[in-house]
């Protein structure tokens, strides 16, 4: 299995700050056929389903606030927040799906400092 | 808009088998794979398979041939089967599709959205 190790565990942000996380997999998870990167970001309220943030490593859904973005290829991947807001709090998963089975990371809680 | 429910027994013996189905509303099951995914309270996410609208399905080896998916197109609904449940298998279970990129030769799926709400199956004798 890809293992998806994510860091740092937790992290606390001033309100308007940048908050970085980092997604590493064990192997690499960029396509050659199509050269994209098989990663998936998710935001995680408190008692909500995750969302959907981005797609192929920095492909933004619909909707997502553009202070969010996504970065990296092969096996090191980063989600920035560029500026934190409030609504922003949340646990943050990076999911591989280059290989079945699928897997996440451990997750990444964003607090506000 | 497409909305996913997920429906079934919330609390379990252990060794009893767990059943979910998720009904899907504002879209239709094809021509989409679908998965079920669960989160232990408090814990991380774990995939546990999908299921194709044809019928087709991977399950995540970790656990061990516990795992049936069907799918009934007519209502809808996908459905997971868990057997032999212990307290290990206490989690909020999601269903959620798998959207398709397809290119003009190839079809990438194993992302997930949108998700069900999610339903507490708790396993305690």
């Amino acid at each position: 299995d890809i293992v998806m190790t994510q860091s740092p565990d937790s992290l606390a942000v001033s309100l308007g700050e940048r908050a970085t996380i980092n997604c590493k997999s064990s192997q690499n998870v960029l396509y050659s056929s199509n050269n994209k990167n098989f990663l998936a970001w998710y935001q995680q309220k408190p008692g909500q389903p995750p969302k959907l943030l981005f797609s192929w490593a920095y492909t933004r859904e619909s909707g997502v606030p553009d202070r969010f973005s996504g970065s990296g290829s092969g096996t090191d991947f980063t989600l920035t927040i560029s500026s934190l807001q409030a609504e922003d709090v949340a646990v943050y998963y990076c999911q591989q799906h280059y290989t079945t089975p699928w897997t996440f990371g451990q997750g990444t809680k964003v607090e506000i400092k | 808009q497409v909305q996913l429910q997920e429906s079934g027994p919330r609390l379990l013996k252990p060794s009893e088998t767990l059943s979910l189905t998720c009904t899907l509303s504002g879209g239709s099951i094809s021509p989409y794979y679908w998965s079920w995914i669960r989160q232990p309270p408090g814990k991380g996410l774990e995939w546990i398979g999908y299921i194709h609208y044809t019928g087709s399905t991977n399950y995540n080896p970790s656990l061990k041939g516990r795992v049936t998916m069907s799918v009934d197109t007519s209502r809808n609904q996908f459905s997971l089967r868990l057997n032999s449940v212990t307290a290990a298998d206490t989690a909020v279970y999601y269903c959620a599709r798998d959207p398709t990129d397809c290119s003009s030769t190839s079809c990438y799926t194993g992302w997930f959205d949108p998700w069900g709400r999610g339903t507490l199956v708790t396993v305690s004798s």
